[in-house]
């Protein structure tokens, strides 16, 4: 059982179009994230959505777009695509606790790349 | 936002060698996990640590957490070449936006 999928898993795609990426998580978690990891691997938070709300948003142009239809899924829309987009985006999910770190489990990723 | 500094960067190893890598900031951590990130895949919790001073381990690999809540370290004894992977240290919780460091990319050859 896949916990958390995302498609597509590769995206080539010319400068300009729009795009999206799917995520969907089976384990029951109320956050979902959006990460994006760079050509050296630096990972870094993008969104972090809580019951459909968005509680984080770092600073990512607003060509993406979040979107998240239930607890289960979180979507990512990017408008204009810009070379600069070339990168691996990962969703993960994790429960929301009051206490300790939360534990974030990773989709496989999505490599997309710009031309 | 804390800022999480890894060292090293890279570290090119053979199977049987003991290593430790780091993870420190300025700031001192609420809690800090470890992640390994295979090629290819997602990172994957390795382990999560909370008090000062505390030691965990996983295996052949053991975690410490400075005593003062500013670094941690992770030593692996007689690596494999199947810990090759980048390791990646991450603080944060509730509302704060979660922090990664830049990572270690360890390879271990046979």
């Amino acid at each position: 059982d896949t916990a958390v999928s995302q498609t597509p898993k590769y995206l080539v795609t010319q400068m300009g179009n729009d795009k999206s990426i799917k995520c969907e998580q089976n384990l029951g978690h109320d956050t979902m994230y959006w990460y994006k990891q760079d050509s050296k691997k630096f990972l870094k938070i993008m969104f972090s959505y809580n019951n459909k709300e968005l509680i984080i948003n770092e600073t990512v142009p607003n060509r993406f777009s979040p979107k998240s239809p239930d607890k289960a899924h979180l979507n990512l829309h990017i408008n204009s695509l810009e070379l600069g987009d070339s990168a691996v985006y990962f969703c993960a999910s994790s429960q929301r606790t009051s206490g300790d770190q939360e534990t974030q489990y990773f989709g496989p990723g999505t490599r997309l790349l710009v031309l | 936002t804390q800022l999480l500094e890894q060292s090293p960067q890279f570290l090119s190893i053979q199977e049987g060698e003991n290593l430790t890598v780091y993870c420190n900031s300025s700031s001192v951590f609420s809690s800090l996990q470890w992640y390994r990130q295979e090629p290819g895949e997602g990172p994957v919790l390795l382990v999560t640590v909370v008090t000062g001073g505390e030691v965990k381990k996983l295996k052949r690999l053991t975690f410490q957490f400075g005593d003062a809540r500013k670094d941690s370290s992770l030593h692996i004894t007689a690596a494999q070449p199947g810990d090759t992977g980048l390791y990646l240290c991450s603080t944060g919780q509730g509302n704060t936006p979660l922090v990664f460091g830049k990572g270690t990319r360890l390879s271990v050859i046979a």
